[in-house]
């Protein structure tokens, strides 16, 4: 098994609709949790932390299933700017090296 | 712009042929890291700094590859006799680490695209 496994998409959504990802994994032990986003050609950057108590930003809400092991991004009223790769990220328990997953290809349709 | 800067942003190489990249990291942050990218894929890490000390290097680092950071600054990535699977997006990142404090943001830089002929 795969130590950060997301569904590669891609996903197509229209404008103003929700859409969710989710993203396993398969150390139990881990501690953090991170979504990142990443446009075409570009660096990835940091979109949210992952709490224990799922967390809200605007329009994105992150939770986290540690019984289950999988991490979730809600993303609200989507707008064409939310266009993007979103890349989990699960460093392993102790160790400071970001694990990142496929990403996930998110396209928001006009 | 104070943010992670890397040089060059593109490559082109025959195979055989060294590569050196450079990685300027945000100026207070003490950890450095190195990714590699392919299409379609996340990044992979290849190996981190704090400082001037190389703490961890992956498995994906063979010999040919060899990273410095000698004065816990800037950072660079040496490719030895290139082959055409080492084309690949390079991204370097930098964080601040304090104290034992757990999570820490990393910050990327826009990478640089090796392309191996």
């Amino acid at each position: 098994r795969k130590e950060v496994e997301q569904d590669p998409g891609p996903f197509n959504v229209p404008e103003g609709a929700t859409v969710a990802f989710n993203c396993t994994y398969s150390n139990s032990a881990s501690q953090s949790f991170f979504w990142y986003r990443q446009d075409c050609r570009k660096e990835p950057k940091l979109l949210m932390s992952v709490y224990s108590s799922g967390n809200e930003d605007g329009r994105f809400t992150a939770q986290l299933n540690r019984a289950s092991q999988y991490i979730s991004l809600l993303i609200r009223d989507s707008k064409l700017s939310d266009s993007a790769t979103y890349l989990c990220v699960v460093p392993p328990s102790g160790n400071e090296k970001l694990t990142f997953g496929t990403g996930t290809r998110l396209t928001i349709i006009p | 712009d104070t943010g992670v800067s890397q040089d060059p942003r593109h490559k082109i190489t025959k195979r055989g042929q060294n590569v050196t990249f450079r990685c300027d990291p945000i100026s207070e942050h003490n950890r450095l890291y190195w990714y590699r990218q392919t299409l379609g894929q996340g990044p992979e890490f290849l190996t981190y700094f704090q400082n001037e000390a190389q703490l961890e290097k992956s498995r994906l680092l063979s010999d040919r590859f060899s990273a410095e950071r000698p004065k816990g600054s800037f950072s660079t990535l040496e490719i030895q006799r290139t082959e055409q699977g080492d084309s690949a997006m390079y991204l370097c990142a930098s964080s601040l680490r304090r104290g034992s404090g757990g999570g820490n943001e990393q910050f990327f830089g826009p990478g640089t695209r090796l392309t191996v002929l």
